[in-house]
């Protein structure tokens, strides 16, 4: 059972554009949701994230949106540069368990 | 401040035969986690240890999979026998809040490949 489902798997942006990638979650009891940035041969790193008790957090060109009523958060990266091309991770922890989506290829053309 | 440690990076091996992972958290992180990431998903909790016992096994595949934690620091994930679905990478993390979530560390993995 998924516990946090992610979209799209893959995703090619311009540079300059804006990425948007999308979780959607179940349980009412998580408490934080971070996203990950994974590049290849390397472990997934703290790229943002957001408590429920917010509705928006923006650091630099990265912004959560989160939807509590809808159980939907998303990450919006704008001005995508080609050193942003990685995997992204959303994730859900309740409890310090941390549950996580199935990832997000993005490719940033120059 | 040094980050999570893994070893070894790369391991081959036949299926039926036995490997070991070894991670080193940052020091002073009281919680622990080993992932299994198969290629293009997502971290699947595999063990989850608070200091030196364990909070989450639930996922762990028991009959091959087996994890300790000595004195609540360095940690080791053995599997034996090895399948073939075992191949993958497998993650160490550590985070330093018990309560509350906070940020997790990952090593750069140990990715195996079972023949």
């Amino acid at each position: 059972q998924q516990q946090v489902k992610q979209s799209p798997q893959s995703l090619i942006v311009q540079k300059g554009g804006i990425s948007i990638i999308n979780c959607a979650y179940e349980n009412t009891a998580f408490d934080y949701f971070p996203w990950y940035q994974q590049f290849p041969g390397k472990g997934p790193a703290l790229l943002i994230a957001i408590r429920p008790d917010v509705s928006e957090k923006k650091e630099g060109r990265f912004t959560i949106s989160f939807n509590k009523s809808a159980k939907q958060f998303s990450l919006h990266i704008m001005d995508s540069q080609p050193g942003d091309s990685a995997t992204y991770f959303c994730a859900a922890s309740e409890s310090n368990q941390f549950y996580f989506g199935t990832g997000t290829s993005l490719t940033v053309i120059p | 401040e040094a980050g999570v440690a893994q070893s070894p990076r790369y391991k081959i091996i036949e299926k039926r035969q036995s490997v070991a992972f070894w991670c080193n958290p940052i020091s002073g992180h009281a919680t622990l986690y080993w992932y299994q990431q198969i290629l293009g998903q997502g971290p699947k909790l595999l063990i989850q240890f608070q200091n030196n016992g364990v909070v989450d096994d639930s996922q762990l595949p028991k009959d091959r999979f087996s994890a300790e934690r000595l004195k609540g620091v360095d940690s080791t994930l053995k599997i034996q026998p090895a399948k073939l679905e075992d191949s993958a990478v497998y993650l160490c993390a550590s985070s330093l809040r018990r309560i509350f979530a906070g940020e997790l560390f990952f090593g750069e993995g140990s990715r195996l490949t079972v023949l």
